[in-house]
């Protein structure tokens, strides 16, 4: 199999603090992970893609600074959502692609509901 | 840019109907094609997919799907849903570098 978690699965923050969404891959190492949000009733967006021992990488229109990504292990991706508002209330979903290829099949986290007050 | 379009916001189905859910994609390279399916409170789950050959799919539960690259459409089919199939299901491709973009998702229940 190939199982992938997050923590926290709900999240709950005070408007200006940070929250740490970590991403794990439990039976494979995964080189690459990538970010998602989804918004009610609408699709997922990458926000970046997360590489084992380098920067990440970031899609058009998303604040590097705000949604900081680590991927300090072949197994673990954490996103920091730093200062947080209440716009970035939204559930945050991960993927880690397996093996090598960049075509490889990617396998999906329960995702992270964060809501800002 | 490259882009995947879902027709169907919502299709509500009673049991033992057959199912049909649109997708086009937008993408000028070769293509890779998946249906997902996330059942509610559930995570993302591959349903099927198509990378090259057979243009006619076969996935899990009884899903199937058809790749038509004249009509850039990969719609997902099943010829008779059943209450469990109740989820939401998004279309998506593969963009450059492996990327998944998808489509804005269909939401389906099926009364028993």
């Amino acid at each position: 199999g190939a199982v992938v978690s997050q923590h926290p699965s709900r999240v709950i923050c005070k408007s200006g603090t940070s929250v740490k969404i970590e991403c794990r891959s439990l039976d494979f190492q995964a080189t690459t992970m990538f970010w998602y949000r989804q918004f009610p009733k609408q699709s997922l967006m990458l926000m970046a893609t997360s590489n084992e021992g380098s920067k990440a990488t970031y899609e058009q229109g998303v604040e590097k600074d705000k949604f900081l990504i680590n991927h300090a292990s072949l197994t673990l991706s954490t996103l920091t959502v730093t200062s947080a508002h209440p716009e970035d209330s939204s559930f945050y979903i991960c993927s880690a692609r397996k093996g090598g290829g960049a075509y490889n099949e990617q396998f999906f986290g329960p995702g992270t509901r964060l809501t800002v007050l | 840019a490259q882009s995947v379009s879902q027709h169907n916001h919502h299709v509500i189905l009673s049991e033992a109907a057959s199912l049909e859910l649109g997708c086009n994609y937008s993408y000028g390279g070769t293509v890779n094609l998946f249906w997902y399916v996330q059942y509610p409170g559930q995570h993302l789950q591959l349903l099927l997919k198509y990378f090259s050959g057979d243009p006619l799919v076969k996935g899990i539960k009884g899903f199937e799907a058809e790749f038509i690259k004249s009509k850039f459409s990969f719609n997902l089919r099943k010829p008779s849903v059943q209450w469990s199939d109740t989820a939401e299901y998004f279309c998506a491709v593969n963009g450059q570098g492996g990327k998944l973009i998808f489509g804005q998702g269909t939401e389906l229940s099926v009364k028993p």
